[in-house]
């Protein structure tokens, strides 16, 4: 059974530091692109951050470019996000999601999530 | 980035066929067969629904299904049970920096 479970999150201050962690189990890890998405309390659902499958390529959303780091270890098979320069706009509910379908264009599994608030 | 535009709401009774909207752009949803749409009960993570416009992944009832025309993608729900009252999410392939975008999300109500 596919697996994501997501932690790290939690209550930190504008302009803080945060890494979220993303444990998967399930399927070979190491032969997928993987995704953080988010969803602010209420709102709709906004990609952050795709990475490659050994996590030599990393694309990020506009807004988060220069302040996240999203990374990978297929050893471990775990993904991390590190979040710097926390801004209260970034307060959401953080999943880690596996990319699928053509052209990468789809999320076929997802973690339940972990909460980000950033108080300013 | 600007969302993909859905309604907010849509709402049907129990065995009818409801209809959700997904308008972007030439740039977005008319320009890739890539949109999916994704289930989110409250609470609990998105579930995809329908991926490349019209496939139904394993598992997925074949009372879901998905079109597109133009810049306009839709999914409809046919026999409405009680267990589809959820929000609905469209999402699609952009030709920018940020590769996907999501639609702003539809509330559906069984009556």
């Amino acid at each position: 059974e596919v697996q994501l479970v997501e932690s790290g999150g939690g209550l930190v201050q504008s302009g803080g530091s945060l890494r979220l962690s993303c444990a998967a189990s399930g399927f070979t890890f190491s032969n997928y692109w993987m995704s953080w998405v988010r969803q602010s309390p209420g709102k709709g659902l906004e990609w952050v951050a795709n990475i490659n499958l050994d996590g030599s390529e990393e694309y990020y959303v506009d807004s988060v470019k220069g302040r996240f780091t999203f990374s990978r270890d297929n050893a471990k098979n775990s993904l991390y996000l590190q979040m710097n320069s926390l801004r209260a706009e970034d307060s959401a509910v953080y999943y880690c999601a596996r990319i699928t379908c053509g052209g990468g264009t789809c999320w076929d599994y997802w973690g339940q999530g972990t909460l980000v608030t950033v108080s300013s | 980035q600007s969302a993909l535009t859905q309604p907010a709401s849509v709402s049907g009774s129990p065995g009818q066929s409801i209809t959700i909207s997904c308008t972007g752009t030439s740039s977005d949803v008319g320009g890739y067969n890539y949109v999916s749409w994704y289930q989110q009960h409250p609470g609990k993570a998105p579930k995809l629904m329908i991926y490349e416009v019209s496939n139904r992944p394993s598992g997925v009832s074949n009372r879901f299904s998905g079109s597109k025309s133009g810049n306009t993608a839709s999914l409809t729900i046919s026999g409405l049970q009680a267990e589809d009252e959820a929000d609905y999410y469209c999402s699609s392939y952009r030709s920018s920096s940020t590769l996907y975008v999501f639609g702003t999300g539809t509330k559906v109500t069984v009556l």
